[in-house]
């Protein structure tokens, strides 16, 4: 069975400070792997995934993950945050348990952007 | 815009009644999820279609839940005699085929249940 836990439910950075947001997850299998935005009263916008390629994952809007299998993480990171980032980050692992793309979301981050 | 669409984007119901929200996925992506998500929660599995056929089903989903896709275009989720702990955003989604199954998500329907 797949899992996935986000480690902070909220994070509060400074503009132009970096941003970590922490992900754990559990699969059985060789997992994707992806972060959501989910800005308020906006849709899911996919930020960046992993897909058993390049380890260090490159999205929009500047951030990065980093795959680490020996760490079950896949942490996401900005090395400058702005005041348009504040939203609601989610993160996803999703595996063919069963023949199935079942994706299992976590519960969100929501950062906080301080001018 | 992500190419899915739903409709409606609101729904407010008296508790008992009946509500049907339909969603259009991409036109090419064969799969088609629904998702249930909650205030300060992420979103919940609740079913997927495989063209017309639905394959999986979440333990979520009541017997007050139906869902459909004829002809393996649109897809309509049905909630019969609603309660207010079906308050929630509804979300569709079409999946790319390759590429780790990345969803490509509508605007949802926020339904509220008085």
């Amino acid at each position: 069975a797949q899992s996935v836990t986000q480690l902070d439910s909220h994070v509060s950075v400074s503009e132009g400070t970096p941003v970590l947001l922490r992900c754990n997850y559990s699969s059985s299998y060789s997992p994707s792997l992806f972060w959501y935005v989910q800005h308020p009263n906006k849709g899911l916008q996919l930020l960046l995934k992993y897909t058993s390629a390049a380890t260090l994952v490159k999205g929009i809007n500047g951030f990065e993950a980093e795959f680490k299998k020996s760490e079950t993480s896949f942490h996401l990171t900005k090395p400058s945050a702005h005041m348009s980032d504040a939203a609601e980050y989610f993160c996803v692992v999703s595996d063919f348990e069963g023949g199935s793309y079942i994706p299992t979301f976590g519960r969100g981050t929501s950062l906080i952007v301080h001018p | 815009d992500t190419g899915v669409s739903q409709d409606p984007r609101h729904k407010i119901t008296k508790r008992g009644q009946n509500v049907t929200f339909r969603c259009d996925p991409i036109s090419e992506h064969n799969r088609l999820y629904w998702y249930r998500q909650t205030l300060g929660q992420g979103p919940e599995f609740l079913t997927y279609f495989q063209n017309e056929a639905q394959l999986e089903k979440s333990r979520l989903l009541s017997d007050r839940f139906s869902a459909e896709r004829p002809k393996g275009s649109f897809s309509t989720l049905e909630i019969q005699r609603t309660e207010q702990g079906d308050s929630a955003m509804y979300l569709c989604a079409s999946p790319r085929e390759l590429e780790g199954n990345e969803q490509f998500f509508g605007p949802g329907t926020r339904l509220t249940v008085l």
